[in-house]
């Protein structure tokens, strides 16, 4: 399975501000899938991201509140806007190629976010 | 729409004992069933998928379709084992993502 690599792996911030997500996979790869884990919860869906165009966001998620990048097929980013206690969670990104469509999804390490 | 149900938040076994995770789901298609494992600290890792039907640390899974189920099984439970284990359904469409359970955490005791 391809090596993903996310950064920061954990961080405090401060009501109000963003935070940048990065995820950096070792092959290209057609589609990033973001997930979010709030605590003591299951992993949710927020958005889609493929290469050249906009991302597509899963209900109760919007661009303005987390607008991703997908500047080309092996990186990703996710930032979390204006971020409110709330919004505490790990961050989780994960890699699907079409030409592996069967394969099964793997996942980054994720980022542990929390909101002061 | 898909859905993935684990009832039980919370297993708690001895060591030795068999195990057993329930997972059922809704889909009206026919879909791939995967059992993802979240050890303490540590990234969210595939255990096992439903095509593959191999044993993996001793867990097996089956899908049965009459039931919509795939329950988690291991005949004698191991301390090591203790983790969160999330069942996850992904449309066979070949390219659609993951719907998760809300997971279950096994603690093995000694």
């Amino acid at each position: 399975s391809a090596v993903i690599s996310q950064k920061p792996s954990r961080d405090i911030c401060q009501r109000g501000t963003s935070l940048t997500i990065q995820c950096q996979v070792d092959s290209q790869v057609t589609m990033m899938f973001w997930y979010r884990q709030q605590p003591g919860q299951s992993l949710t869906l927020i958005a889609t991201a493929n290469q050249g165009s906009e991302a597509t966001y899963e209900s109760g998620f919007v661009i303005d509140k987390f607008p991703i990048s997908r500047p080309n097929l092996t990186f990703s980013t996710l930032t979390v806007s204006n971020m409110s206690p709330e919004d505490s969670s790990i961050y989780l990104c994960s890699p699907s190629s079409r030409q592996k469509s069967n394969q099964p999804q793997h996942f980054g390490d994720g980022t542990r976010l929390s909101i002061l | 729409a898909q859905r993935v149900t684990q009832p039980e938040k919370l297993l708690s076994v001895f060591k030795g004992a068999p195990v057993e995770l329930k997972c059922n789901y809704s889909y009206s298609g026919s879909p791939e069933l995967f059992w993802y494992v979240q050890y303490s600290r540590q990234r969210l890792q595939l255990l096992l998928r439903h095509i593959s039907r191999e044993s993996i640390k001793g867990f097996t899974a089956d899908l049965n379709k009459g039931e919509t189920s795939f329950h988690l099984k291991k005949p004698f439970a191991q301390e090591e084992d203790s983790a969160m284990y999330y069942c996850a359904l992904r449309m066979n469409s070949g390219y659609s993502t993951l719907t998760f359970g809300k997971g279950t955490m096994l603690l093995v005791s000694p």
